[in-house]
């Protein structure tokens, strides 16, 4: 089965600054897709990023961007410019190719200092 | 754009009451889901159905039981509650798999007293 590790349960940065979340995975399957889902106090949940196993190319969203490592099996998240509409719950995801299911980290709760 | 519609937005019900939650997915959308979150944790796949037959099941209670209907909408009943039930569930709606991301709708606060 797969499982989705987050290391960091909780962090901060000021904001304008850049943070990094950490994200490790296991799976033996070669096709899957990984995303972050971000988790706001109003509890909605928001696809931040996605990014697909059989890219090379780290998958970038404005501010946000990614760290894929696949022999690592590693996927960070990383925040530029932070904001503090950016303080929220973030979630790791996985979803093997052709399954319906995410398989999500514990999440890490990031807060955006002023 | 139209998101994914869940209602009630809160409920609470008392032990041994049974509560229907409903999901009206993004239109076209043909794959609805539904995930179970605990205080403070991570969601938790329970259930899924692709036009209209259930595709996927996770850790859902036999306590539980779902359908999605002809015009797509889904809902989720729980019989028999328990203290351990009260959770945030969500709905999402993807169109194929799950593979491109759902799109979760805003979630439903279940307390059960």
């Amino acid at each position: 089965a797969q499982t989705v590790t987050q290391s960091q349960p909780e962090m901060s940065v000021q904001e304008a600054e850049t943070v990094t979340l950490s994200c490790t995975y296991d799976t033996s399957e070669s096709n899957y897709y990984l995303f972050w889902y971000k988790q706001p106090p109003s509890r909605q949940m928001i696809l931040v990023i996605r990014q697909e196993a059989y890219k090379q190319q780290n998958a970038t969203e404005n501010r946000f961007s990614v760290n894929f490592q696949k022999a690592a099996k590693s996927f960070s998240l990383k925040i530029s410019d932070s904001q503090l509409g950016d303080t929220a719950m973030y979630f790791c995801a996985f979803n093997q190719g052709g399954s319906e299911k995410l398989v999500f980290g514990k999440g890490t709760k990031l807060t955006v200092n002023p | 754009a139209a998101g994914v519609i869940q209602s009630p937005r809160h409920l609470i019900k008392e032990k041994r009451e049974t509560a229907t939650l409903k999901c009206y997915p993004i239109p076209r959308h043909d794959t609805v889901y539904w995930y179970q979150q605990g205080p403070g944790q991570d969601p938790q796949f329970l259930i899924s159905f692709y036009e209209k037959m259930q595709s996927d099941k996770g850790s859902i209670p036999d306590r539980f039981s779902a359908q999605q209907f002809s015009d797509y909408h889904s809902e989720l009943n729980m019989s028999s509650l328990e203290l351990g039930d009260s959770a945030l569930y969500f709905c999402a709606s993807s169109l194929g798999t799950g593979s491109h991301g759902y799109t979760f709708g805003s979630g439903t606060r279940l307390t059960v007293v």
